[in-house]
């Protein structure tokens, strides 16, 4: 069984810039999360998807991050403009509704200059 | 707001002894909770995860317990290898809302040979 894909690896952009990451969760998972981990800390939720539709966006800053679910099975977070806090990684992860066990890629690690 | 708390930071020990990690919680209405390993510059690796209605749970050299009533969560490793050198992160998703995992701050393990 595939785990979840995600890319890029790795990106690095000036502030102000905008940039995109893609997630593709594990097939048949119905609910997808990013998360953003700063250096140090542990993973913060960002966004949660169960297929299409958005569970909790609470911690997403919207003023400058958003995110799609659009076919309820890859998702893409984007940042618009970047800000130099924004430096982190960018985890994704999937669960199934039968158990709720999450599974992580292997995250974006995101450098803003 | 469920706070997750991990004790110690840091550990460094010999090859071959055995080990706990600490976790603990702020809100006792969890779900379940997840231990993960991460490496360097990589993603989770989800270890062991612990149904609220359970005890503990064990893999291998693993065991995790679980306290709810405590607050608290401990994983025991046992006979301590070099490949064990990582950072463990503890996180627990709540009964009510959204599936989403808290995490702590995460425990770096350095094993010595």
């Amino acid at each position: 069984e595939a785990g979840v894909a995600q890319s890029p690896r790795y990106k690095i952009i000036e502030k102000r810039q905008s940039v995109a990451f893609w997630c593709n969760p594990i097939s048949g998972h119905a609910t997808l999360y990013w998360y953003q981990q700063i250096l140090g800390q542990g993973p913060k939720l960002l966004i949660q998807f169960q297929n299409n539709g958005v569970v909790d966006d609470s911690q997403l800053p919207k003023d400058r991050f958003s995110a799609e679910r659009l076919k309820g099975v890859d998702s893409t977070l984007k940042i618009q403009p970047a800000k130099l806090e924004d430096s982190a990684v960018y985890l994704c992860a999937s669960s199934s509704l039968r158990n709720y066990e999450q599974y992580f890629g292997p995250g974006t690690r995101l450098t803003v200059t | 707001k469920q706070e997750v708390t991990q004790i110690p930071a840091a550990l460094s020990v010999p090859e071959g002894e055995n080990l706990v990690l600490n976790c603990s919680f702020t809100d006792s209405a969890i779900y379940n909770l997840q231990w993960f390993r991460q490496d360097p510059g990589k993603g989770l690796t989800s270890l062991l995860l612990i149904q609220s209605s359970q005890r503990e749970q064990t893999s291998g050299r693993l065991n995790a317990s679980l306290d709810k009533s405590s607050g608290r969560s401990t994983l025991y490793i046992a006979a301590s290898q070099p490949g064990d050198s990582a950072t463990y992160l503890c996180a627990c998703t709540l009964q009510t809302g959204a599936n989403n995992l808290f995490f702590g701050t995460g425990t770096r393990l350095t094993v010595i040979p």
